[in-house]
């Protein structure tokens, strides 16, 4: 059966801190796809990356990144250079299968993130 | 990009009355459609996936004659909740893929709906 795991409940930082976002998953299929998602208070959910389980190349995208790794079954996201903006729920998210997250996702319980000016 | 719209934003209605919520796919057809439900500060879960023009498959512990599922064309489904009640208050939220094994594109959210059973 999939599985997700965020032990981080809520995290609190400070403005400019780096903040690393733990996601741990478990599944019995070979081929399965990860993903982010920011949902801000107001409720929307927002995709910040898919990645797929043959790819391990780490990710940059402007002050994000995501550390990709089989081996312990971890897919963790990095906030450089925090901001106001980016308090939000982070959930991670796994689907099985061959097809791109087009089918269901089981999504981790999130991580609230919460940056202090 | 693909974009997904779903109505209404937010609903507060009476303890016994039926709410339609409905999700269409502007932009793109969707041959599936599924639908999330997520308590307050808690994790989205997902209730049922729909097919279009086939029966929703629900997961386990979702009463499929209170949350009825149409998904009638590739554009369009709609969640009603029927006979609502307090208990069923929570943030109803959509999304729609469609199978492309040459993109692979993964699946569309909508923005959700916030239902408020008194």
């Amino acid at each position: 059966a999939q599985k997700v795991t965020q032990a981080q409940t809520e995290i609190s930082v400070v403005e400019k801190e780096d903040v690393t976002l733990d996601c741990v998953y478990e599944t019995r299929d070979t081929t399965y796809y990860l993903f982010w998602y920011k949902q801000p208070p107001s409720g929307e959910l927002v995709f910040l990356i898919r990645r797929n389980s043959f790819d391990e190349q780490n990710e940059i995208s402007g002050r994000y990144s995501w550390n990709f790794q089989k081996s312990t079954s971890s897919f963790n996201f990095t906030i450089t250079a925090s901001q106001v903006v980016d308090s939000a729920v982070y959930f991670c998210a796994l689907s099985e299968g061959v097809r791109g997250g087009s089918e269901k996702l089981v999504f981790g319980k999130g991580t609230k993130l919460t940056v202090n000016p | 990009g693909a974009v997904v719209s779903q109505h209404p934003s937010r609903v507060i209605c009476k303890s016994g009355t039926s709410v339609k919520i409905e999700c269409r796919s502007l932009d793109f057809q969707a041959t599936t459609m599924f639908w999330y439900r997520q308590f307050p500060k808690q994790s989205l879960m997902l209730m049922a996936t729909s097919n279009e023009g086939s029966k929703a498959t629900y997961e386990q512990g979702v009463e499929k004659d209170k949350f009825l599922i149409n998904h009638a064309s590739l554009t369009l489904s709609t969640l009603t909740v029927t006979s609502a009640h307090p208990e069923d208050s929570s943030f109803y939220i959509c999304s729609a893929s469609v199978f492309d094994p040459g993109r692979n594109q993964p699946q569309h959210f909508g923005d959700g709906t916030r239902l408020s059973i008194l």
